[in-house]
């Protein structure tokens, strides 16, 4: 089985500052991670994902995370705030347990504020 | 192009009503699936298609949830008899199937609200 841990439901940074979510996971195998972004009333749009390779990705929007199996995390980071980063954001895993076409197990999710 | 659409949005309905929520994948996405989202949670996964075929169903919460996929393109998920905890957005999202591919395109989703 599969777990997926965001630490803080919630996180407050200011404009311009840097942005750090927590997330770890538990996978019985090599995982797949994913973060995911959400805005109000919206579906989920993915930031960036790891699946094999180079263990720092690169998103969209300035994002990054770094995959430390070591750690077992995938802490998402963004240098600089902004506005409109305000939203809920979802770390999730895969552990391709069914042949690369699994159902995600998400975190219960960080609400990133941004304050001006 | 076109992602993933969701009808309807918003569905109220009287408890013990039966729903019925539809989800048009990307064109040429193989693989469906459906999750449900409590409010405040994150996505919880409820079943899978390749295709038309149901590869997986293990989270559906009972057996008052129904879901299809007759053609390998439109779902439609079911909900009989619906509880006030099947309050929920339901979401649907559809991959490329094969090697190489696991981004998941999620759709808007369909908020229900039962009373």
């Amino acid at each position: 089985a599969q777990s997926v841990t965001q630490l803080g439901s919630h996180v407050s940074v200011s404009e311009g500052a840097l942005v750090l979510l927590r997330c770890n996971y538990s996978s019985s195998v090599p995982p797949y991670l994913f973060w995911y972004v959400q805005y109000p009333n919206q579906g989920l749009q993915l930031l960036l994902k790891y699946t094999t390779g180079a263990t720092l990705v690169k998103g969209i929007n300035g994002f990054e995370a770094e995959f430390k199996k070591s750690e077992t995390s995938f802490h998402l980071t963004k240098p600089s705030a902004h506005m409109s980063d305000a939203a809920e954001y979802f770390c999730a895993v895969s552990d391709l347990s069914g042949g690369g076409a699994d159902g995600l197990t998400f975190g219960k999710g960080t609400h990133l504020i941004i304050q001006p | 192009g076109a992602g993933v659409s969701q009808s309807p949005r918003y569905k109220v309905a009287k408890r013990g009503q039966d729903v019925a929520l539809r989800c048009d994948p990307i064109s040429g996405h193989v693989s469906l699936f459906w999750y449900q989202q409590a409010l405040g949670q994150g996505p919880e996964f409820l079943t899978y298609f390749q295709n038309e075929a149901q590869l997986d169903k293990s989270g559906l919460p009972s057996d008052r949830f129904f879901a299809e996929r007759p053609e390998g393109s439109v779902s439609t998920l079911k909900i009989q008899r619906t509880q006030q905890e099947d309050s929920a957005v339901y979401l649907c999202a559809s991959s490329l199937a094969g090697q190489g591919s696991y981004e998941q395109y999620f759709g808007p989703g369909t908020r229900l609200t039962v009373t």
